[in-house]
């Protein structure tokens, strides 16, 4: 099974900052990642498509890169909705897996 | 606009069986693959299972083989999974997941 090892596992950022947060793989994969939000009793919202392709609605604050093993979600400028948990999918080969998740608090 | 609504989830003996759908709206399912995926409490997100578009390929996570399974109606817009011999960690929410669109999920607990 491909492990996606994220990182890191929490975060405190003030609004207005840029965050990045990581997600490597353990063999090469492409460009099959996903990036998703999640806000504490809600569903997972996708952000990010095959590691830089913008889901419809999200905002151009957001974007992803990354091919192969290394995986990079960054958020340019933090607003107050953007304080939440956010998960890496890796959809190369099943089984499926998904990082440990990032929880983005409020400094 | 896109929906995506699970149903059928609820409280269940360990052994028991449950169905659970997924309908979508405002999109038709039949180009797409469609995954299940689940969120134990306080838990992050796990990949359950996923079927192809003309249900030609269908996967599941060792943790539920040989009991779940998927399954897909394309002239009702809808996914199943159909669940026996449920054990208590398989209790969690269960999303349904088309093309990026999500559900809001379905609660599933295993309990005697």
């Amino acid at each position: 099974d491909i492990q996606m090892t994220q990182s890191p596992s929490s975060l405190s950022a003030s609004v207005g900052d840029r965050v990045t947060i990581t997600c490597r793989a353990s063999q090469g994969i492409r460009n099959d990642v996903g990036w998703y939000q999640q806000k504490p009793g809600k569903a997972p919202k996708r952000l990010i498509f095959s590691a830089s392709s913008l889901h419809s609605g999200v905002p151009s604050r957001f974007s992803g890169s990354g091919s192969g093993t290394e995986f990079t979600l960054t958020i340019s400028s933090l607003q107050p909705e953007d304080f939440a948990t956010y998960y890496c999918l890796q959809a190369n080969s099943f089984p499926y897996t998904f990082g440990q998740g990032t929880k983005l608090e409020i400094k | 606009e896109v929906q995506v609504v699970e149903s059928g989830g609820g409280l269940v003996q360990p052994g028991g069986s449950l169905r659970l759908s997924c309908a979508a709206s405002g999109l038709s399912v039949s180009p797409y693959d469609m995954n299940w995926i689940r969120q134990a409490p306080g838990k992050g997100l796990e990949w359950v299972s996923y079927i192809s578009d003309s249900s030609s390929s269908i996967y599941y996570a060792d943790s539920v083989r040989g009991r779940f399974t998927i399954s897909r109606d394309n002239a009702k817009n809808s996914l199943y999974l159909q669940m026996d011999n449920l054990k208590d960690e398989d209790t969690a929410v269960y999303y349904c997941a088309i093309t990026g669109y999500w559900g809001q999920g379905a609660q599933v607990t295993v309990s005697s």
